[in-house]
């Protein structure tokens, strides 16, 4: 049971340049998360999804687009990487609304740098 | 405007002395409370949840105490010990779940 897995975990892009992070779980969970983290901003939600097929907007969603294609998999995109989304990403993912507390669980996280 | 702030970026203690760690936030409509610890290099991890309903919940050595005429809550942790070093960051969800409104973190050194 590997729980959530984040590909690649480091990666260096030029600004321009465009890239997929692919995040799974095994957990069965419906929802899922990409957030990200900076120097003394906490964790920041970028897009979520319920349910396969969905996604939504979060707090700092523009230069991102995301994909739900399979229940397992969440992909977040950047068309065209701007020195401004250095950053650590994670991606997590939960079971439905109905059950207390929200917890999530997280993956590891990818370090992203743009030059 | 954050609505969850942890304004203590470090907190330093000795090991077997308590740890309290703070958060405000400013949206009364938020249902539910959550802390999470995170080491370097991996992702955050769930350590204990309090109900809007609740104004105590304890777990182990952990405790979360909610006070919500204050808009105030805290993390203690008793006894502190050196594997406690982690950067703890509290988060806030409103009813029906989903989405988490996280604080800054507040870095936690716990020294032997």
């Amino acid at each position: 049971n590997a729980g959530v897995t984040q590909t690649p975990k480091f990666r260096v892009l030029k600004t321009g340049q465009s890239m997929t992070l692919l995040c799974a779980q095994d957990m069965n969970h419906e929802y899922m998360y990409w957030y990200r983290q900076d120097p003394g901003m906490g964790l920041r939600l970028i897009h979520y999804s319920v349910g396969e097929g969905t996604t939504a907007k979060g707090e700092v969603p523009d230069g991102y687009n995301v994909s739900r294609l399979k229940k397992q998999n969440f992909l977040l995109g950047l068309e065209s990487a701007a020195p401004s989304q250095t950053s650590v990403y994670f991606c997590a993912s939960s079971y439905s609304q109905g059950l207390a507390g929200g917890e999530q669980f997280f993956g590891p996280g990818t370090r992203l740098t743009v030059l | 405007d954050q609505q969850v702030k942890q304004n203590s970026p470090s907190l330093s203690v000795q090991e077997g002395r308590i740890s309290i760690l703070n958060c405000d936030y400013t949206n009364s409509m938020f249902d539910y409370f959550l802390w999470y610890k995170k080491y370097p290099a991996e992702g955050p991890t769930f350590l204990i949840s309090i109900s809007s309903i609740k104004d105590k919940n304890e777990d182990g050595r952990f405790t979360v105490f909610l006070n919500k005429s204050a808009k105030h809550l805290s993390l203690h942790i008793v006894p502190s010990q050196p594997g406690d070093s982690a950067v703890y960051f509290c988060a806030a969800s409103f009813r029906g779940g989903g989405k988490l409104i996280f604080g800054q973190g507040t870095e936690l050194s716990v020294k032997p």
